[in-house]
């Protein structure tokens, strides 16, 4: 079953318009961990923020912010201000468990590949 | 600190033939992972070494091995190639400890061919 859906293979945004990459995951652990990944065309995966299961307040990280709605199943990516070096692939990513105890395997989503417009 | 280095960064090979695939954790990390990304199934694990014991494996066939030393290196092996092994291949690395969440960090991949 898929464990990660990302849905919006493409997006466009305008430069220093925020845009909203969206992700819902699906897991019966309540111990798991969300990532997002931003991958350039050059291959490396970048990580850009975390959130955790138990992580009351929604994570930020400069430009990068996410929307946790738990109930919902989502944790959607919110970059802020783009800039024309975000065009990329954004991959949300899940690992399920406590890593230092179950491991650090990670199930990817398909990705959205990201371009900003000047 | 020097990032997740991996070679070769690119590989042609022929099917039937084997390759080999190194990995270089940051320094002090433990955990090195690998994964396959291809165009038709995405990113997929492959198998994940903590303290040169697997502590994960995905489903791929038997023919994808790997193995990891005391200085956290990592390789992995695919024999018999066939064509849909060729794709980006990649490796992380995480320093895993007790209430953290345990990023992983990627190295930049090896693309692999096979003709």
């Amino acid at each position: 079953a898929q464990k990660i859906t990302q849905t919006q293979p493409g997006m466009f945004v305008q430069e220093k318009e925020a845009v909203t990459l969206d992700c819902t995951y699906d897991t019966s652990d309540p111990s798991y961990g969300l990532f997002w990944y931003k991958q350039p065309s050059s291959g490396e995966m970048i990580f850009l923020i975390y959130q955790g299961s138990y992580d009351q307040q929604n994570a930020t990280e400069g430009r990068y912010s996410l929307n946790f709605q738990k109930a919902r199943k989502s944790a959607n990516l919110v970059i802020s201000a783009s800039q024309l070096g975000d065009s990329a692939m954004y991959f949300c990513a899940m690992r399920e468990g406590r890593g230092e105890t179950s491991g650090s395997r990670l199930t990817f989503g398909e990705g959205t590949q990201l371009t900003v417009n000047p | 600190k020097a990032g997740v280095t991996q070679t070769p960064r690119y590989l042609i090979k022929t099917r039937g033939q084997q390759v080999t695939l190194s990995c270089s954790p940051i320094s002090g990390h433990r955990s090195v992972s690998w994964y396959q990304q291809t165009p038709g199934q995405g990113l997929q694990f492959l198998f994940e070494y903590f303290s040169e014991t697997q502590r994960n494996k995905g489903n791929f066939p038997g023919r994808f091995s790997g193995r990891q030393f005391s200085n956290s290196r990592s390789e992995m092996n695919v024999s018999t190639l066939e064509l849909g092994d060729s794709a980006l291949y990649l490796c992380a690395s995480s320093f895993v400890r007790q209430g953290a969440y345990n990023e992983q960090f990627f190295g930049p991949g090896t693309r692999l061919t096979v003709l």
